[in-house]
């Protein structure tokens, strides 16, 4: 199985900053790479896939990058509704894996 | 719109069983391949399985903690998702989403997700 390592597991940060969270597979999975937040109570929605590609209706504020096994999702200015807890996730290969999240919180 | 919309949880014992459904509408759902995917309280996401559409063979596929246990199925004739669980254990408590696999080339993502269903695996 493909293990998919995110970090950090948590940050806190103010609305404006720009933020960054890494992924990282055991192994290439190419840019078949998907990014999901994930709201208290809520399902996950997706923002990202193919690694780079943004969503229909996602704000431009949020981009993927990176292919092989490094992966980045990027928040350019963090707003008040992205405070949310977000996965990585892998489709190259069954089982599909996810990442254990990265909790953005309120500094 | 698509909607999905879990239904069957519930508190059941352990080595007992329960059978989700997910009723699906606003897409061609013959045409779809679906997942179940669930939710430890408090813990991350885990891919449970998958089933392939009809014309495309209906196969399945399982996470391992649950192979052998769970089965996926699917009534066409009524746009509706099966997740079959026996052998209930502890670790199986969580919310259950169905989610639909939209794919890409080679690759896939979960476009649209129920709502979830608890289920709760206790003595």
């Amino acid at each position: 199985d493909i293990q998919m390592t995110q970090s950090p597991s948590s940050l806190s940060a103010s609305v404006g900053d720009r933020v960054t969270i890494t992924c990282r597979a055991s192994e290439t999975i190419r840019t078949y790479l998907n990014w999901y937040q994930q709201k208290a109570g809520k399902a996950p929605k997706v923002l990202i896939y193919a690694a780079s590609s943004l969503q229909s209706g996602v704000p431009s504020r949020f981009s993927g990058s990176g292919s092989g096994t490094d992966f980045t999702l990027t928040i350019s200015s963090l707003q008040p509704e992205d405070f949310a807890t977000y996965y990585c996730q892998q489709s190259y290969s069954i089982p599909r894996t996810f990442g254990q999240g990265t909790k953005v919180e309120i500094k | 719109e698509v909607q999905l919309v879990e239904s069957g949880g519930g508190l059941i014992k352990p080595g007992g069983s329960l059978r989700l459904s997910c009723a699906a509408s606003g897409f061609t759902f013959t045409d779809a391949w679906m997942s179940w995917v669930r939710q430890a309280p408090g813990k991350g996401l885990e891919w449970v399985g998958r089933l392939r559409s009809k014309i495309d063979g209906g196969l399945t596929d399982y996470a391992a903690p649950v192979k052998g246990r769970f089965t996926i199925s699917r009534d066409d004739s009524k746009n509706t998702l099966f997740l079959q669980m026996h052998s209930l254990r502890p670790e199986d408590t969580a919310v259950y989403y169905c989610t639909t696999d939209h794919y890409y080339g080679s690759g896939s993502y979960w476009a649209s997700w129920g709502q979830g269903t608890l289920v709760t695996v206790s003595s």
